[in-house]
């Protein structure tokens, strides 16, 4: 079954340091999507990617994130220069492009998270 | 107010009970409905998505009111393996948008 993939599972970096979290979507999804879940909080949506752009983004997604697709399997966030607070699990996650209807949409499927950990 | 809202729990049922969940949303512009379910340090997991007309699929049967914007989880006949938290997830343009979840424990 085809499935998210992320990299690397746990990341462990300096405050001020940049980190670049890298997801392999599922190979026919077009929709992209990062999120983030603080420990023993809500998932927190962060962006989403289609066609290229971002198609929508949260006021949590500040000028310190950026979202790449460099090639044509890797989906990735970059954060600039990490703080405390941006500690969390970051899950990817992918959809299908096709809409069944106008009001309906595939669901998305998530990657295992990367934990990222910033001391 | 928030944009999904959810009873965070937890629920404490025993085994073999039935136990539903309620979501609300605030945007009556949200396109699409699913529940999620997310294990401690998992990721979410799509548990099924909810149709106007209401779904069913074996134990879990999800509905959807969009008058009341009000979107519902059944569990029939729940096993300890049902024990997770169950997101409430709304799709509106393209932003998917999570409640904060409903604990459950199944107690054996």
């Amino acid at each position: 079954e085809p499935e998210v993939t992320q990299t690397p599972s746990h990341q462990v970096t300096q405050m001020g340091q940049e980190v670049i979290l890298r997801c392999v979507p599922i190979s026919n999804h077009l929709y992209f999507y990062w999120y983030r879940q603080i420990l023993g909080q809500k998932v927190e949506f962060l962006v989403s990617f289609y066609n290229n752009e971002i198609s929508e983004k949260s006021e949590i997604f500040d000028d310190q994130f950026s979202v790449e697709r460099p090639d044509g399997s890797n989906f990735t966030l970059k954060i600039r220069s990490t703080k405390l607070e941006d500690s969390a699990m970051y899950f990817c996650a992918s959809s299908d492009p096709f809409r069944q209807d106008a009001l309906t949409h595939t669901e998305a499927f998530f990657g295992q998270g990367t934990r990222l950990t910033v001391v | 107010r928030k944009e999904v809202e959810q009873d965070p729990g937890p629920f404490n049922v025993p085994e073999g009970a039935t136990v539903a969940f309620n979501c609300t949303y605030s945007n009556s512009a949200s396109q699409s409905f699913f529940w999620y379910r997310q294990d401690c340090r998992k990721e979410p997991k799509l548990l099924m998505s909810v149709y106007s007309s209401g779904n069913e699929d074996g134990r879990f049967t999800a509905q959807l009111n969009r008058a009341s914007q009000y979107i519902s989880l059944l569990i029939r006949d729940s096993k300890l393996s049902d024990s997770a938290t169950y997101l409430c997830v709304v799709l509106r343009d393209d932003k998917i948008i999570f409640g904060k979840g409903t604990r459950l424990h199944i107690l054996p």
